[in-house]
């Protein structure tokens, strides 16, 4: 199993343009999130999944969409960048709600790091 | 909503140290706890978590963790540090009935010397 899978692993953006970080995993789990991690910030939640078709909002939304059309994918977009989206970007995922012990344990990609200009 | 809280920012340790990371959590509810650990350059892996049970709970690569109710704390320890425990710490927490929100703390910057 590939786990969860990002790319790409680095990049650079100007100001005002827009990307997307891909992210996707195997393992069949309902749940995926974005976190954005930051020096002395710890780990963010940006925005969350609970399955296919259902997206909402974590702790620092603000300039992100996502969308989830399939289990395995749930891509994040910037659509205009700005410097203070600089950051190392964690996709996770987990096994869903209402299943059998499951405590909301997260695996984690290898990270995406953003750099804005 | 849940908060996590790790006072030690940055913490340098001799190998063969005795470890304790602080971790507190803000939340009225039964909740779960997770450790992660991130090595330098790589993802984050999960060290240790408490759903339920013995408050004690055991890890990998000898760390182990007290959930105290009381005091809303999940302190990780381990007796004997390695050079190869050099790490960053997270201490997360989400709801019990309702995960779909993992909260992190700040994080722990460990530095061992041989």
């Amino acid at each position: 199993n590939a786990g969860v899978t990002q790319t790409p692993k680095f990049q650079v953006l100007k100001t005002g343009q827009s990307m997307t970080l891909q992210c996707a995993q195997d393992m069949n789990h309902e749940y995926m999130s974005w976190y954005r991690q930051d020096p002395g910030m710890g780990l963010r939640l940006i925005h969350y999944s609970v399955g296919a078709g259902i997206t909402d909002q974590g702790e620092v939304p603000n300039g992100y969409n996502v969308s989830r059309s399939t289990t395995e994918d749930f891509p994040l977009r910037l659509l205009s960048a700005a410097p203070s989206q600089t950051s190392v970007y964690f996709c996770a995922s987990s096994r869903g709600q209402g299943t059998a012990q499951n405590t909301g344990e997260l695996f984690f990609g290898e990270g995406s790091r953003l750099t804005v200009l | 909503a849940q908060s996590v809280s790790q006072h030690n920012h940055h913490v340098i340790l001799s190998e063969a140290a005795s470890l304790e990371l602080g971790c507190n959590y803000s939340y009225g509810g039964t909740v779960n706890l997770f450790w992660y650990v991130q090595y330098p350059g790589q993802h984050l892996q999960l060290l240790l978590k408490y759903f339920s049970g013995d408050p004690l709970v055991k890890g990998i690569k000898g760390f182990e963790a007290e959930f105290i109710k009381s005091k809303f704390s999940f302190n990780l320890r381990k007796p004997s540090v390695q050079w190869s425990d050099t790490a960053e710490y997270f201490c997360a927490v989400n709801a019990f009935y309702n995960t779909d929100k993992l909260i992190f703390g700040t994080g722990t910057r460990l530095q061992v010397f041989p």
